[in-house]
């Protein structure tokens, strides 16, 4: 069965610095999908960034880039010039891409993120 | 709609009552998930459909629970005699095909159990 752990519970940041969220996971595919979201207060769970584990390339949104080791099963979440809205719980989830089970996402723990002005 | 949609947004029951939660995903979208979240167990998958189908039931944690969609949109997750345990947060999502952009959430329902 496939885990996804998230090792810190809690993480702080000045605003405008930089911080890294790590995740790992444990899979026997080749191929499959890695997704970090982000879940405010509002309960709304919205995405932030995907990989495609066949892409080597890292994917980038703005200031959001991950940090993809495929061989290592490392996939974390760097936040580059942090604003008070980033302020919320990140998940890492993982994707198989093919099978009955596609539809099933297995998430992290979730990592707390506050955001100091 | 504009987004997916889920009520009630809050729901408190009595223990050994049947409750329904309603999801309303975004329009067009074939795929839909549910999704519990709880303290003790963080992120769980429930179920979901492609379409009216359910491929993948095996998150139902009991027979308690059950869901339907209808017309390929709206869905309910019904949960008959409910325990205190089953008080959480449950999410509902939905996708294009088969989700590989990912999955839009709505804002959940939380229920609790008293």
């Amino acid at each position: 069965a496939q885990t996804v752990t998230q090792s810190q519970p809690e993480m702080s940041v000045q605003e405008a610095e930089t911080v890294t969220l790590s995740c790992t996971y444990d899979t026997s595919e080749s191929d499959y999908y890695l997704f970090w979201y982000k879940q405010p207060p509002s309960r709304q769970m919205i995405l932030v960034i995907r990989q495609e584990a066949y892409k080597q390339q890292n994917a980038t949104e703005n200031r959001f880039s991950v940090n993809f080791q495929k061989a290592a099963k490392s996939f974390s979440l760097k936040i580059s010039d942090s604003q008070l809205g980033d302020a919320a719980m990140y998940f890492c989830a993982y994707r198989r891409a093919g099978g009955t089970s596609y539809g099933k996402l297995t998430f992290g723990q979730g990592t707390i993120l506050t955001v100091h002005p | 709609g504009a987004g997916v949609s889920q009520s009630p947004s809050n729901k408190v029951t009595e223990k050994g009552k049947d409750v329904e939660l309603r999801c309303d995903p975004i329009s067009g979208h074939t795929a839909l998930y549910w999704y519990r979240q709880s303290l003790g167990q963080g992120l769980e998958f429930l179920i979901y459909f492609q379409g009216n189908s359910a491929p993948d039931k095996s998150g139902l944690p009991s027979d308690r629970f059950s869901a339907e969609r209808t017309g390929g949109s709206v869905s309910t997750l019904t949960i008959q005699r409910t325990q205190q345990e089953d008080s959480a947060v449950y999410l509902c999502a939905s996708s294009k095909g088969r989700g590989a952009d990912g999955y839009t959430f709505g804002s959940g329902t939380r229920l609790t159990v008293v």
